[in-house]
Parts: structure tokens; C-alpha cells; sequence
């Protein structure tokens, strides 16, 4: 079992939609979680951090359930420039906090 | 100017070669990671270093090797190239000071390798 777990997809959404994607990790003592976007043929980049709490950043909500071990990501009001691959990405919070990558979920925002 | 940069972009190479990808870095961060990324498997962590004089091997270390010659610069090194290790090279940094929940990590713009 692969210790970050996403759905690759594709997901086919009309600009406008609300999507979201789930992730599960087999690690009960990660400490840190996160989103990142990745562009065809271009590195990660941070989206955003997930707190326990969850936590917005405009159009992109983030939530952690550390019972059930999944994250989320809620996308409002699709934009076509939201096409991008979404890595789920926990960290392990030991001495070395190394992150760990989920194979990621791609989306496609179609007009 | 990128923060995190590398060298070559896009490389050909033959089976049995040894060849170098250089990363280099303006964020003064002192960790450096090297990952490799194939279709379907996401990132996968090659070595990491976490100053100049440390040095350690990742999830999939076989067949590389790596020197950290200054806090700024971390290059990968296949010794002997093998078609398998045709892939999208990532390098990153982070920072131990931002604290565990806030250490992320930021990468280079890749390295595409392609082994005959």
C-alpha cells in the first residue's frame, strides 16, 4: 500500500463547478500536510499548507481528518488556469520532517 | 532570477555513461533533496542533505550518488546511466528554521532525462 494515496484521475469539470479531491495517508503520526500544484512539465509548488482546523484561501479550502487519515481539497468556481496535476504531501515530523508525495490528481477545467 | 535552479535542463545520454545534474540555490536554505518523478509514481526521494557535511540516502538511492560542495550547490551524479533511470529530476531546498509545520519545501525547475 503506497503511504500517500490519491485518485489520478482525470477529473473533467466545466468552468464554474466545484470539485474536490481526497487523499489517505497510512502514517498516523505524520505531523504535517499539504497541498501542492503541479503543471504539466513543471515543478510543485506549494498551494497550502492544511491545519487541523482546516483553513481557506480564497477559492481553495483544505480539511484533515487524522481519525479517518484523509485530506481534502474543495475547489469553488473552477477557473480554466486551475488545470494542473494536485499533489497530496504529508510529512512525517520526525528529525528530518521528509515529506512524503502522493501520485497526485490531475484536473481539467474544460470551457 | 530563480531561487532554485538546474543544470542541464533536458539531457540525452547513452546506457553506460556517467553523467551529472547540477542544482544550485539562492533561498540560503541549508537542506537540499534530490527526487525523481515517473508517471503514476509521484516524487520519490533519491538523497538529502541537511548541511555541507551531511549527507543521506533516500528511498531509492541505488545507482546515484551525490556531493554537497557548499551550502548553495548539491549535484547528482549516475554513475553508470541505465535506461530505468530515465525521468524528470527534481532538486529542492528547505528551511529547518521555518519550524516542522511550516518547513516546506521549494523546487527547481527539473532536469528531463532520457537514457538510450
Amino acid at each position: 500500500r503506497k503511504e500517500v494515496e490519491q485518485d489520478p484521475g482525470p477529473f473533467n469539470v466545466p468552468e464554474g463547478a466545484t470539485v474536490a479531491f481526497n487523499c489517505t495517508y497510512s502514517n498516523s503520526a505524520s505531523q504535517s500536510f499539504f497541498w501542492y500544484r503541479q503543471d504539466c512539465r513543471k515543478e510543485p509548488k506549494l498551494l497550502m499548507s492544511v491545519y487541523s482546523s482546516g483553513n481557506e484561501d480564497g477559492r481553495f479550502t483544505a480539511q484533515l481528518n487524522r481519525a479517518s487519515q484523509y485530506i481534502s481539497l474543495l475547489i469553488r468556481d473552477s477557473k480554466l488556469s486551475d488545470s494542473a496535476t494536485y499533489l497530496c504531501v504529508v510529512s512525517n515530523g520526525g528529525a528530518g520532517n521528509m515529506l512524503t508525495f502522493g501520485g497526485g490528481t490531475r484536473l481539467m477545467v474544460k470551457p | 532570477d530563480a531561487d532554485v535552479t538546474q543544470t542541464p535542463r533536458n539531457r540525452i545520454t547513452k546506457t553506460g555513461k556517467r553523467i551529472m545534474l547540477e542544482c544550485s540555490q539562492t533561498k540560503g536554505h541549508d537542506r537540499m533533496y534530490w527526487y525523481r518523478q515517473d508517471p503514476g509514481l509521484g516524487l520519490r526521494l533519491i538523497y538529502y542533505s541537511f548541511d555541507v557535511k551531511d549527507i543521506n540516502k533516500g528511498e531509492i538511492s541505488d545507482g546515484y550518488s551525490v556531493s554537497r560542495q557548499a551550502q548553495a550547490k548539491f549535484s547528482l551524479s549516475l554513475e553508470s546511466a541505465i535506461p530505468n533511470q530515465t525521468a524528470l529530476y527534481f532538486c529542492a531546498t528547505s528551511d529547518r528554521t521555518s519550524g516542522r509545520r511550516r518547513e516546506t519545501q521549494y523546487f527547481g525547475p527539473g532536469t528531463r532525462l532520457l537514457v538510450l
